[in-house]
């Protein structure tokens, strides 16, 4: 079983449209969670850290459910740019490494 | 501020031949990360610098990988000899030393490595 899971998509959405992934980790020591994009051939950035309450960044929200442990993004009023691999990513405190999912692709259409 | 920088972008190699990849992190940043991405999978974290200390080396695949980072500033990851299954994207980050959980890992643009 992987340690980080995502659907692989790829998810064909409407501009202006809503959706949402969600990812799911095994490691129930993992104690901090973060979504990161990743445009073709390029490197992965930052897209926001997730935190236990939830938190919200403009047009994206992302969650948190450590009982299920599961991690959600959601993406309102989608704009043709957000098309991208969103990539799930946790980290333990006993260490610096970066768990990756595969990555979920999105692809927006006018 | 400068990125992460990596070079080169892209290399081609014969099977058997060395390669070495460089990683220049951000200025000031103590952590240096180097990941892997071989195709069709996810990322995958290779090791782990603080300063010039190699402080996880638990995802390097093989004694065929040597990773360096002498006077704390650049890395190079050398791969001798190289085989079929190393090729991929390897990605370099850096972060600040700060407290655990807390920090941000910023990515170079990768090195693309094909091994014919």
């Amino acid at each position: 079983r992987k340690e980080v899971e995502q659907d692989p998509g790829p998810f064909n959405v409407p501009e202006g449209a809503t959706v949402a992934f969600n990812c799911t980790y095994s490691n129930s020591a993992s104690q901090s969670f973060f979504w990161y994009r990743q445009d073709c051939r390029k490197e992965p950035k930052l897209l926001m850290s997730v935190y236990s309450s939830g938190n919200e960044d403009g047009r994206f929200t992302a969650q948190l459910n450590r009982a299920s442990q599961y991690i959600s993004l959601l993406i309102r009023d989608s704009k043709l740019s957000d098309s991208a691999t969103y990539l799930c990513v946790v980290k333990s405190n006993s260490n610096y490494q970066l768990i990756w999912g595969a990555g979920t692709k999105l692809i927006i259409k006018p | 501020e400068a990125g992460v920088t990596q070079f080169p972008s892209h290399s081609v190699i014969e099977k058997g031949q060395t390669v070495t990849l460089r990683c220049d992190p951000i200025s000031g940043h103590d952590n240096l990360y180097w990941y892997r991405r071989v195709m069709g999978k996810e990322i995958k974290f290779l090791l782990h610098f603080v300063k010039e200390s190699k402080q996880d080396e638990s995802g390097m695949p093989n004694n065929r990988f040597l990773a360096e980072r002498t006077g704390g500033t650049y890395s190079t990851l050398k791969v001798q000899p190289a085989e079929l299954e190393d090729s991929g994207v390897y990605f370099c980050a850096s972060s600040r030393y700060v407290a655990r959980g807390g920090e941000t890992q910023y990515f170079g643009p990768g090195t693309r490595l094909l091994v014919l």
